[in-house]
């Protein structure tokens, strides 16, 4: 029952590198979501997709990409990382939801990027 | 566009007494959901009640219950019975059900301490 899965937890990088912290879950979600949490803040819509090959921006996508490329992976892409970006990034994924029907949102535990 | 506003950076609480946080949000959306999410030192999401926008009657969940009042835009969240393991930051999160989009937006947060 692994639910929503993030890797890596923890990655120190340095200004400029890129990484793509990886996101999979395995409840045929069709909505997933990426967020960041900044120290003692709420978290911040990056990006969001509502399926397949769907993609949408949140709140704070610069600096950001993402693909979904299959149900269950979507992909966070930094290309020049920048300290502005140190933060814990969480990962969430839902079923379709309905109008009077609720459907939980599942968050992955999240990895914390440190950018030096 | 949507905002959640929690006003309490910090509250503390008495074991056994009861504790009210605040949440009031923006919107000229008519359809949508409003949660509270509880995050321990663990980083961990976890979901403590939800409320329904068409619905009137106030959201429980055994020791946790909210106020909820529609044209105030206002959702507190009452915690009855403190125990130390709800010590945690608290999350008021409103989710857009009008766009179709389903996108959440959190408030900053709250501390919660729970004193012996």
């Amino acid at each position: 029952n692994a639910g929503v899965t993030q890797t890596p937890k923890f990655r120190i990088l340095k200004i400029g590198q890129s990484m793509t912290l990886q996101c999979t879950q395995d409840m045929n979600h069709n909505y997933m979501y990426w967020y960041r949490q900044d120290p003692g803040m709420g978290l911040k819509l990056i990006y969001y997709s509502v399926g397949a090959g769907i993609t949408d921006k949140g709140e704070v996508p610069n600096g950001y990409n993402v693909s979904r490329s299959t149900t269950e992976d979507f992909p966070l892409r930094l290309e020049l990382a920048a300290p502005s970006q140190t933060s814990v990034y969480f990962c969430a994924s839902s079923s379709r939801p309905g109008r009077q029907v609720y459907q939980p949102q599942h968050f992955g535990d999240g990895t914390r990027l440190s950018i030096l | 566009a949507q905002t959640v506003t929690q006003s309490q950076p910090e509250m503390s609480v008495q074991e056994a007494e009861t504790v009210t946080l605040s949440c009031t949000y923006d919107t000229s959306e008519s359809d949508y959901y409003l949660f509270w999410y509880k995050q321990p030192p663990s980083r961990q999401m976890i979901l403590v009640i939800r409320q329904e926008a068409y619905k009137q009657q106030n959201a429980t969940e055994n020791r946790f219950s909210v106020n909820f009042q529609k044209a105030a835009k206002s959702f507190s969240l009452k915690i009855s019975d403190s125990q130390l393991g709800d010590a945690a930051m608290y999350f008021c999160a409103y989710r857009s059900e009008d766009s179709g989009t389903y996108k959440y937006i959190f408030g900053t947060g709250t501390r919660l301490k729970v004193l012996a």
